[in-house]
């Protein structure tokens, strides 16, 4: 069974549609991310869920929204698609570790290919 | 954020070592990781070392962690063919993690 799975693997739309991209983890994390990889495979984190609750929010456009109906789940739905967003996004998921002492390794999904026409 | 380096490339011959490296800014970071991803897949989590341990060995792979230069290191034996991947290091300081940009190691056979 998949850990962290991904829908959908590829994804290509119009400018200035609105998609989502949905994520489940069945490893019964508490902690959920989402992050994009652009086209030099730099990573760079969006959000963070703990439990249903956005944790890190780093400078993402309003037009990303985040939503976790349980701590299983953390979509990401974006509005207003721009060519900029085209990019491949991962989500993650990890166990809380309250200070930091555990390993609270990420799993990762295997990725949705944005392309924004 | 906190700044992970990385080179971007490296290329050795199948049966060669490779040693990727990798400096980091906070030094308070818990764990380091190394992760691997392979074309058109998502980020596998290869190993990982405690802040406070200086290596790590699993099977192929060492990792060296020195703490004063903040600096790591993924060495891989007798690299193959399949080894041809990205190799992303990430630091964690409690719930972020900071990864750097990867570096493509090409396997020459």
């Amino acid at each position: 069974d998949t850990a962290v799975s991904q829908t959908p693997k590829y994804l290509v739309t119009q400018m200035g549609n609105d998609k989502s991209i949905k994520c489940e983890q069945n490893l019964g994390h508490d902690t959920m991310y989402w992050y994009k990889q652009d086209s030099k495979k730099f990573l760079k984190i969006m959000f963070s869920y703990n439990n249903k609750e956005l944790i890190i929010n780093e400078t993402v456009p309003n037009r990303f929204s985040p939503k976790s109906p349980d701590k299983a789940h953390l979509n990401l739905h974006i509005n207003s698609l721009e060519l900029g967003d085209s990019a491949v996004y991962f989500c993650a998921s990890s166990r809380q570790a309250a200070g930091g002492k555990s390993t609270d390794t990420q799993y990762f999904g295997p990725g949705t290919r944005l392309t924004v026409l | 954020g906190e700044d992970v380096e990385q080179s971007l490339f490296l290329s050795v011959r199948e049966g060669d070592s490779s040693v990727i490296n990798c400096t980091y800014t906070d030094s308070s970071s818990t764990y380091l990781y190394w992760y691997k991803q392979e074309p058109g897949a998502g980020l596998q989590l290869l190993t990982y070392i405690f802040s406070n341990m200086d290596m790590k060995q699993d099977q192929r792979l060492t990792v060296l962690l020195n703490k004063k230069d903040k600096h790591l290191s993924l060495r891989i034996a007798d690299t193959q063919t399949g080894d041809s991947a990205i190799y992303f290091c990430a630091e964690r300081n409690f719930n972020k993690f900071y990864f750097g940009s990867g570096t493509k190691l090409n396997v020459k056979p």
